[in-house]
């Protein structure tokens, strides 16, 4: 399977738990981007990467966000001391920049916050 | 005010039918739309991107721009049931936000037998 992979694809936790997300890439993209999408909402951009560097951060991103790609290849997002708040669908995409930036999406990770 | 918006739904057509879903942007600079397709509990699959004014059109699918209106829409010709989804609404805005999608909330497409 060559799309966008997304590990793991449900988490159940508890408030104030920490978690992390893991996002593989299409191989030969260089840009990767992190949405989020609560019921009946579009995706809302978090953060994205271009290679290893992080080029931008939504406000929506609180501090207990944080996300790293450190070899330009997979992603982490981590969420620290998790809230009620937290749980939505986390959504990676990938795209290359002599695309148009045509973004395809990885298969979602379901977060529930108890 | 949201800077992407979807005509409201839910839409219901018969199969067989056109179905017209729209969407409107509020950023004049934007350069790259996109329609994607959503399944109940799946991602968002590419169905069309466009970049210029005017038609473009893949299988059933026809995408159509207007740039002075901020205006975008897309057209499903001879629906059929496994149409049936959420479609979203994306729009790149280009500049400094090279990259960034900003999406509708989504309209919801029932296509029935």
């Amino acid at each position: 399977d060559t799309g966008v992979s997304q590990d793991p694809r449900h988490k159940i936790t508890k408030r104030g738990q920490n978690v992390t997300f893991r996002c593989d890439p299409i191989s030969e993209h260089n840009r990767l981007y992190w949405y989020r999408q609560t019921l009946g909402q579009g995706p809302e951009f978090l953060t994205y990467f271009q290679n290893e560097a992080q080029l931008e951060k939504s406000r929506l991103l609180s501090d207990r966000f944080s996300a790293e790609r450190p070899k330009g290849s997979f992603s982490t997002l981590e969420i620290q001391r998790t809230e009620q708040g937290d749980s939505a669908m986390y959504l990676c995409a990938s795209s290359w920049t002599g695309e148009k930036e045509t973004q395809y999406f990885g298969p979602g990770t379901r977060l529930l916050v108890l | 005010q949201k800077e992407v918006e979807q005509n409201s739904g839910p839409l219901s057509v018969p199969e067989g039918a056109i179905a017209s879903l729209n969407c409107t942007y509020s950023d004049r600079g934007s350069q790259s739309f996109f329609w994607y397709r959503q399944y109940s509990g799946k991602s968002p699959e590419l169905i069309m991107s466009i970049y210029s004014n005017g038609d473009k059109e893949d299988g059933r699918f026809t995408a159509q721009l207007n740039k002075a209106s901020q205006y975008v829409s897309l057209l499903i010709r001879d629906s059929q049931p496994s149409d049936s989804a959420t479609y979203l609404c994306a729009v790149d805005a280009g500049g400094t936000s090279y990259g960034k999608l900003t999406f509708g909330q989504g309209t919801i497409l029932t296509v029935h037998p």
